[in-house]
C-alpha cells in the first residue's frame, strides 16, 4: 500500500534558523505530492504542491524520486510559521489523498 | 462565498446513538470528501464523492455512511456511534479531483461516551 511518512511528530527551531520537515513516501511510480498546513485556530490549507514548483511563504519542497522524499524547507524560520504540517500523497489516477501523521513545528523567539 | 461549511462544530453522543454531520460547499466543486483526524495518525479518508450520485469508500469507512444527492451537500452519517469514533472530522472539496487544491471545512469535534 502507498504510504507517506513524517518521522518527526514535533520539531522546534529558533527564529531565523533553517527548518526542514521530512516527508518520505513509498510508491514506485510518479506521485502527486502536497504540503498542507494548519495554523492555530485556522482551517487546514494547501501550502504547496510539487507540480507547481512554487515557493510559498518562503517554503520550498523538492521531489526526490531516488530517495522518495518531498522534504519541506525554509532557510529562515519565522514565529508565524509555527503550525501543524502535513505531507500528502496521491498515486497515479487514485482519487484518494493520503496524509502523513503530521509534524508540529514550533518556532521559538 | 462561504466555502466549505460544516455543522455542528461540537457534538457529544452516547454509545449507540446516531447522528449526521453536515457538509455544504458553495463553490460548485465536484469532488467532496470526509476525513477524521486523530492524534499521531494524521488525517484518514473515510468516504469521498466525485460528483452527485457517486460515492466511494476511503481508508476507514466502517461505521459511516454517506450520500451525495446534490453537488453542494455531502452528509456523513454515524448509524450507531462508538467510542472509537471520537475524533475531529473534516469535510473537504475540490474542483474536480485530488490533484486540485482541497478546501477544508472548520471541522466537527465529536465525542462518543
Amino acid at each position: 500500500a502507498q504510504r507517506v511518512t513524517q518521522p518527526e511528530k514535533l520539531l522546534s527551531v529558533f527564529k531565523g534558523a533553517p527548518v526542514e520537515l521530512k516527508c518520505n513516501y513509498s510508491y514506485s511510480g510518479s506521485p502527486e505530492l502536497f504540503w498542507y498546513v494548519q495554523y492555530s485556530r485556522q482551517r487546514l490549507q494547501l501550502l504547496l504542491r510539487h507540480i507547481s514548483r512554487e515557493s510559498i511563504k518562503g517554503f520550498t519542497a523538492d521531489l526526490n524520486k531516488g530517495e522518495t522524499s518531498f522534504h519541506l524547507k525554509k532557510p529562515f524560520a519565522q514565529e508565524e510559521d509555527s503550525a501543524m504540517y502535513y505531507c500528502a500523497f496521491q498515486s497515479g489516477s487514485a482519487r484518494q489523498l493520503t496524509f502523513g501523521s503530521g509534524t508540529q513545528l514550533t518556532v521559538l523567539p | 462565498n462561504a466555502g466549505v461549511t460544516q455543522t455542528p462544530k461540537f457534538q457529544v453522543l452516547k454509545t449507540g446513538q446516531s447522528m449526521t454531520l453536515q457538509c455544504a460547499q458553495d463553490m460548485n466543486h465536484e469532488y467532496m470528501s470526509w476525513y477524521r483526524q486523530d492524534p499521531g495518525m494524521g488525517l484518514r479518508l473515510i468516504h469521498y464523492s466525485v460528483g452527485a450520485g457517486i460515492t466511494d469508500q476511503g481508508e476507514v469507512p466502517n461505521g459511516y455512511n454517506v450520500s451525495r444527492s446534490t453537488t453542494e451537500d455531502f452528509p456523513l452519517r454515524l448509524l450507531s456511534a462508538a467510542p472509537s469514533q471520537t475524533s475531529v472530522y473534516f469535510c473537504a472539496s475540490s474542483i474536480q479531483g485530488i490533484g486540485e487544491k482541497l478546501f477544508f471545512g472548520s471541522g466537527t469535534q465529536l465525542s462518543v461516551l
